[in-house]
């Protein structure tokens, strides 16, 4: 079965600070990456998908993600952080469904 | 039109209440999903609609009635439903129900049962 781990389930940065959230997968077929992102009180919004095209992916936002299938790895980066980043974010995995991490709470301090 | 709607965005309801959640997108998307997710945890899979037939039921209680009427709508039926099912419910759109499909997300209905 297909899953995946975000390590840490809160991270905090400087406003201006790099973002780097973690996520590992484990899948037996090449993986569909997804990672999302849930402001309060809202449904959540996709960032960007990682579908074999290419190992960097480009969202929305300034984010970006690197495909690593050595490390079985997608994290999510972004290099300044601004403080409206502030919000859930959650990686997937989709097979014949969208699973999800559970889940990383970004902070952005002034 | 890129979304996906969801009424109603808050909702209270007795135990022996019977009420409905609604769904709906013009996107032309053949794949519908309905999600619920509880404070601080992830959203988890309730059920997937592919072309207007259930193809997956996460054993989700029978209190939990699905129905796809066309393929923009979706709709969640509630009746007799407990306190530990209030949660977030979410409504999810793909092009169809293949692996590299991401999904549009519903605001979602915020439902407590009282």
């Amino acid at each position: 079965a297909q899953s995946v781990t975000q390590l840490g389930s809160h991270v905090s940065v400087s406003e201006g600070a790099l973002v780097l959230l973690r996520c590992n997968y484990s899948s037996s077929v090449p993986p569909y990456l997804f990672w999302y992102v849930q402001y309060p009180n809202q449904g959540l919004q996709l960032l960007l998908k990682y579908t074999s095209a290419a190992t960097l992916v480009k969202g929305i936002n300034g984010f970006e993600a690197e495909f690593k299938k050595s490390e079985t790895s997608f994290h999510l980066t972004k290099p300044s952080a601004h403080m409206s980043d502030a919000a859930e974010y959650f990686c997937a995995v989709k097979g014949d469904k969208l699973i999800f991490g559970t889940g990383t709470r970004l902070q952005v301090f002034p | 039109d890129t979304e996906v709607t969801q009424t109603p965005k808050h909702l209270v309801m007795g135990m022996t209440n019977k009420k409905s959640l609604k769904c709906e997108q013009h996107m032309g998307h053949r794949a519908m999903y309905w999600y619920k997710q509880k404070a601080k945890k992830p959203p988890e899979l309730m059920f997937v609609y592919s072309y207007e037939k259930l193809s997956i039921n996460e054993s989700v209680p029978s209190r939990f009635s699905p129905e796809c009427p066309n393929s923009s709508l979706l709709n969640l039926h509630l009746h007799a439903l407990q306190p530990e099912d209030s949660a977030l419910y979410l409504c999810a759109s793909s092009q169809g129900a293949a692996t590299n499909y991401g999904y549009t997300f519903g605001s979602g209905t915020r439902l407590t049962v009282v």
